[in-house]
């Protein structure tokens, strides 16, 4: 495997529903993040993990509750949504680091898109 | 005013055709801006990034940055099929500090 892996690729929940969203990176980075993307609106930056640690928290919902147990792997939990939740969730990582966490390339997934009924 | 606008099309064009694809921006501290292209069902790959003004050319590409005007370019030239995808810009400090344009979808017609 290389790159950014996203499961699953299609996910179709109901509001009381509770599921989670996974991402695996193979390109050794230390940053992380977790995009929106919606019909006809830019990518919204959701989170950003750097080492691990949120350093990024863009007034996001509290029923999307994210999760790096280490720097390869992050999660995105899902409880009580909304049908206008339903979006492409992607997510992707950079070459960051404490002292410059600004580097050019993110390097996104394919996505998950998700369906709240 | 949104940060970063891009007309969202749709664009369509013949094949061969030299495409420019445009976002103007509201935030004169904007040091990177970058291009990414994404086709249908998939992530957007990173296709060229310039910093600050200038011109940068990759192949049939090239993107121009002009910062007095807050406006940036990207033209394909002898556009192929293959090329039609969704063009995002994207502008800010680096990966961690990026606002994203709607999106361009643009289609090359053989």
């Amino acid at each position: 495997e290389t790159g950014v892996t996203q499961t699953p690729r299609h996910l179709v929940m109901g509001m009381t529903n509770k599921k989670s969203l996974k991402c695996e990176q193979h390109l050794g980075h230390n940053a992380m993040y977790w995009y929106k993307q919606s019909a006809k609106k830019p990518l919204e930056l959701m989170f950003v993990y750097n080492f691990k640690e949120q350093t990024e928290n863009n007034s996001v919902p509290s029923r999307f509750s994210p999760e790096c147990p280490n720097s390869s792997h992050l999660f995105l939990h899902l409880h009580t949504l909304q049908p206008e939740d339903s979006a492409l969730y992607l997510c992707a990582s950079s070459q960051g680091n404490r002292a410059s966490p600004s580097n050019t390339e993110a390097f996104f997934g394919q996505g998950t898109r998700l369906t709240v009924v | 005013q949104k940060e970063v606008e891009q007309d969202p099309g749709p664009l369509s064009v013949p094949e061969g055709a030299i495409v420019s694809l445009n976002c103007t921006y509201s935030n004169s501290a904007f040091q990177y801006f970058m291009w990414y292209r994404q086709y249908s069902r998939k992530g957007p790959e990173l296709l060229m990034y310039t910093y600050s003004s200038g011109n940068k050319e990759d192949g049939r590409f090239t993107a121009q940055v002009d910062k007095s005007s807050k406006y940036i370019s990207l033209f394909i030239r002898d556009s192929q099929p293959s090329d039609s995808a969704t063009y995002l810009c994207a502008m800010g400090w680096g990966a961690q500090k990026l606002v994203f344009g709607q999106g361009t979808r643009l289609t090359i017609n053989p």
